[in-house]
């Protein structure tokens, strides 16, 4: 079985701020991937990025940072001096293969981003 | 850019009514897939295609059935509507089996079942 969990439904914080997004999984598998995806309010999922369960470096794109801890199972997200623009619901993903070789990607509840001007 | 369509936007329909959502995505791929979203449980999965005229049943399959008899179109068919199914339902489709593909998503279709 595998889940994903992301404790924290919903957060506010103050434009400018700095916010950390939990992301926590659980799976047997050894070889998976994680994703995070971005649902604004216009309702589509954007793919922000992936990484394997091979790979632990961290990974910085402009504002946005992820680190990866395989031995916490936790793949976290922050967004560093948060713009309004950056209010969204936010999923973490996780992909892993069952029997007869389909993937299947479990995604967590999702936090809610309020950042308010 | 990968472009995935749901048919529509909005819809409201009447208890026991037959139901038709529809989702063509312009990409050539492989897999497609049929999830409800509702407050405080997420993304749930409820049919996947790996294949034209492939399906597989998802974490609640019960009243959904699916149809996918192009490569670039995948339906879902609410046989009966009832108002538990009222929901956003979002499309999704990937470029292959691999699990390092990522999903790409509809605009989501918001229906209301009364």
């Amino acid at each position: 079985a595998q889940k994903v969990t992301q404790a924290q439904t919903e957060i506010s914080v103050v434009e400018k701020e700095d916010v950390t997004l939990d992301c926590v999984y659980e799976t047997r598998d050894t070889t998976y991937y994680l994703f995070w995806y971005k649902q604004p309010p216009s309702g589509e999922l954007v793919f922000l990025i992936r990484r394997n369960s091979f790979d632990e470096q961290n990974e910085i794109s402009g504002r946005y940072s992820w680190n990866f801890q395989k031995s916490t199972s936790s793949f976290n997200f922050t967004i560093t001096a948060s713009q309004v623009v950056d209010s969204a619901v936010y999923f973490c993903a996780l992909s892993e293969a069952l029997s007869g070789g389909y993937q299947k990607v479990t995604f967590g509840i999702g936090t809610k981003l309020q950042v308010i001007p | 850019d990968v472009k995935v369509t749901q048919s529509s936007r909005y819809l409201v329909k009447r208890t026991g009514e037959k139901v038709f959502l529809e989702c063509v995505q312009d990409m050539d791929h492989e897999n497609m897939f049929w999830y409800r979203q509702d407050p405080g449980l997420g993304l749930r999965l409820i049919y996947f295609s790996y294949d034209v005229k492939m399906k597989e049943k998802g974490d609640i399959p019960e009243g959904y059935s699916v149809s996918r008899e192009k490569k670039e179109r995948f339906s879902l068919i609410l046989e009966s509507a009832s108002t538990n199914q009222t929901s956003m339902y979002l499309c999704a489709s990937r470029l292959g089996q691999g699990r390092y593909y990522e999903q790409y998503f509809g605009p989501g279709t918001r229906l209301t079942v009364t």
